[in-house]
């Protein structure tokens, strides 16, 4: 079964600060990537996803993600952070499995809080 | 159009007692998903669905029980509340492709449940 990892719990960052969350899984084949963010009192929203080709993403409100297989990593950042940018940010993985098998579940990590500040 | 609405939007439940989450799709996805969201623990999956009239347990499905009698609906359902199930509860929704996806899961605005 794959796990995924968030190494930073919590972040703080002033405005205008570059970011970069790290978040790596542990899962040997073929792997889909997610990151999606939680703003403060609402549901989860899909930032970029990375299902096969270039390995950088790019995704939406100028974040993007690297994937780099030989270190089973999808690291996600941003030059350059806004006030807007706090909320908490997870990493989600998805080892397909075929319809039977488990079909479309993912697998998140235990996410980000980020606090920007101004 | 709505996407994933769930309901109620927050609860409060006394111990031992029957409670289902309400969660319906306006998509035509053909999976479904609960997941149960807890500080410091992420987002684990309870149960879900690929198609209607399949289910199947996720991380972490003892004490909840799921039906899938249509493309739209997926109610989840604590037989007995226990304290420990109070937590933010999600459910979400996704396409999948016969070859079993990829496709990004979209996500409801949850429910809140408080068990005493």
């Amino acid at each position: 079964a794959q796990s995924v990892s968030q190494h930073n719990h919590h972040v703080i960052l002033s405005e205008a600060a570059s970011l970069e969350l790290g978040c790596n899984y542990s899962y040997g084949g073929t792997v889909n990537l997610f990151w999606y963010v939680q703003y403060p009192g609402q549901h989860l929203q899909l930032l970029l996803k990375y299902f096969s080709g270039d390995p950088l993403v790019k995704g939406i409100k100028g974040f993007e993600a690297e994937f780099i297989k030989s270190k089973f990593s999808f690291n996600l950042r941003k030059p350059s952070v806004q006030w807007s940018d706090t909320a908490e940010y997870f990493c989600a993985v998805n080892a397909s499995e075929g319809l039977t098998g488990g079909g479309n579940k993912l697998t998140f990590g235990t996410g980000t809080q980020l606090k920007v500040e101004l | 159009i709505a996407g994933i609405t769930q309901a109620p939007t927050s609860q409060i439940l006394a111990a031992g007692r029957r409670m289902t989450l309400r969660c319906t799709q306006d998509m035509r996805h053909n999976a479904m998903y609960w997941y149960r969201q807890d500080l410091g623990l992420g987002l684990r999956l309870i149960h879900y669905s690929n198609t209607a009239g399949t289910t199947g347990k996720g991380e972490v499905p003892d004490g909840y029980s799921v039906s899938r009698a249509n493309t739209d609906d997926f109610p989840l359902t604590l037989a007995s509340a226990v304290p420990s199930q109070t937590s933010v509860y999600f459910c979400a929704s996704s396409c999948v492709g016969l070859a079993g996806g990829p496709y990004e899961q979209y996500f409801g605005p949850g429910t809140r449940l408080t068990v005493t």
